[in-house]
């Protein structure tokens, strides 16, 4: 079946650095994509989305990039903080309005 | 604004027994729906509805019932819990599935 999925399980990064987590999908039907972060113990949180007239989209601090010609996704977060440190999804809306989660991929901030 | 509440926070049920897990939200959202997160692993969606009267399967239905009754709520039924359905269930809202999404805090269940 199409599914959202991750490269990287876990990402350590210095504080100070910028991080980038990717995201591979399969289903070039998706036309919204979103990041959610999730604390321990918590609910996922929304992060930011992208649909899929654009290619780069920028909040602060991060910014998602869309690449649909290889269907991947990724999230930049630029000078990463210890309140950095979860667990990052991407997620797709399908043409069901469905919204489907990747595996997600652990982010550990060494101060 | 509560935002989306769940209770119970905990529960633990032996085989066979049935439970509600209660989602409200205040935020006069449309979309509503139900995901399971098993450790490790992201969130399967388990049902949602679009307003209330609308109910509809996501990736993982079976062993699940919904209602929505009412915009605020959408509580999800557990007909016979089986081990298998030991996870976290978050519950979530927004004004439509293309909009940003709201979570719960979750539920944490354990069947034995």
């Amino acid at each position: 079946g199409e599914s959202v999925g991750l490269h990287l399980p876990t990402l350590s990064v210095q504080e100070g650095d910028n991080s980038i987590i990717n995201c591979a999908y399969s289903n070039s039907a998706s036309d919204y994509f979103i990041w959610y972060k999730q604390e321990s113990g918590k609910g996922p949180q929304f992060i930011i989305d992208i649909r899929s007239n654009m290619d780069k989209r920028q909040g602060q601090r991060v910014t998602v990039l869309l690449n649909k010609t290889v269907k991947h996704l990724s999230l930049q977060i630029a000078a990463t903080q210890p309140g950095d440190s979860a667990v990052y999804f991407c997620a797709e809306i399908n043409a069901g309005n469905m919204l489907t989660f990747g595996g997600g991929t652990r982010l550990m901030v060494k101060p | 604004n509560a935002g989306v509440t769940q209770t119970p926070k905990f529960q633990v049920l032996k085989t066979g027994q049935s439970m509600t897990l209660q989602c409200a939200q205040d935020m006069n959202h449309e979309y509503m729906s139900w995901y399971r997160q098993d450790p490790g692993m992201g969130l399967r969606l388990i049902h949602y509805s679009v307003g209330a009267g609308i109910t509809d399967q996501g990736e993982v239905p079976n062993g699940y019932n919904v209602s929505r009754s009412t915009t605020e709520d959408f509580p999800l039924r557990l007909l016979s819990a089986a081990p298998s359905q030991t996870s976290v269930y978050f519950c979530a809202s927004s004004y439509a599935p293309t909009y940003e999404q709201y979570f719960g805090p979750g539920t944490r269940l354990t069947v034995t």
